[in-house]
């Protein structure tokens, strides 16, 4: 059974829409995390969560927003989609913040047209 | 600065050889420093981990050499197999601080038969 869940798998946005990326962890971890991937950065990290408090954000635009609603529940809205917000989206969990390991989970490919 | 510098971008060995990957860093708070790899189209996987407590960590294949002076750390694939062609990711993360992991550009390994 997937210890992370994402969801979707895959999607197809229209510039100026708006999408909501799901990720639910399953480990018992207390921090939650969420990063992208492209090819012009590989593993960008956009914010880390502990205990449902946002600890960190490098993700320059207010655009994306995460929103924990639960302990093991980390979503990601974005709005007003842009072409380069064209990704794989990966959520991961790691037990505590630091000198933990992540567990990834199977991303959501996000194209958008 | 929070930036881990991995090399090389790609690297092609035979079969039996050791491949060598590595890494630099410059933000003396990190004290743990893992390594990742992905195959293509899944998601990233911890494969290998070191504290600076050592200055090498065996699993197998795969040992990581570490010289903190220097704040450089290397992963080792001894006897490369066909099936360990993938993207390595090093990382590296302080247990203080609540930092995030931060992660190398990746280097992209083929092991030719």
């Amino acid at each position: 059974d997937p210890k992370i869940i994402q969801k979707p798998k895959y999607l197809v946005a229209v510039t100026g829409s708006e999408k909501i990326l799901i990720c639910e962890q399953y480990l018992g971890h207390n921090a939650m995390y969420w990063y992208r991937q492209s090819a012009k950065k590989p593993l960008e990290f956009m914010f880390s969560y502990s205990y449902q408090k946002l600890m960190d954000n490098q993700t320059a635009s207010s655009r994306f927003q995460p929103q924990s609603s639960k302990k093991n529940h980390l979503d990601l809205q974005i709005t007003a989609l842009k072409p380069d917000d064209s990704a794989t989206y990966f959520c991961a969990s790691s037990q505590d913040q630091g000198g933990s390991d992540y567990t990834f989970g199977s991303g959501t490919r996000l194209l958008v047209i | 600065q929070q930036q881990v510098r991995q090399s090389p971008q790609s690297l092609t060995v035979w079969e039996g050889e050791t491949a060598i990957l590595n890494c630099s860093y410059e933000d003396s708070t990190f004290d743990y420093f893992p390594w990742y790899h992905q195959f293509p189209g899944e998601s990233p996987a911890l494969l290998i981990a070191i504290r600076p407590v050592s200055n090498k960590k065996e699993d197998g294949r795969f040992t990581i050499f570490f010289n903190k002076r220097e704040k450089k750390f290397s992963l080792h694939i001894a006897d490369s197999q066909p099936g360990d062609s993938a993207t390595y990711f090093c990382a590296a993360s302080a247990q203080t601080g609540g930092y995030k992991v931060v992660f190398g550009s990746g280097t992209r390994l083929l092991v030719s038969p």
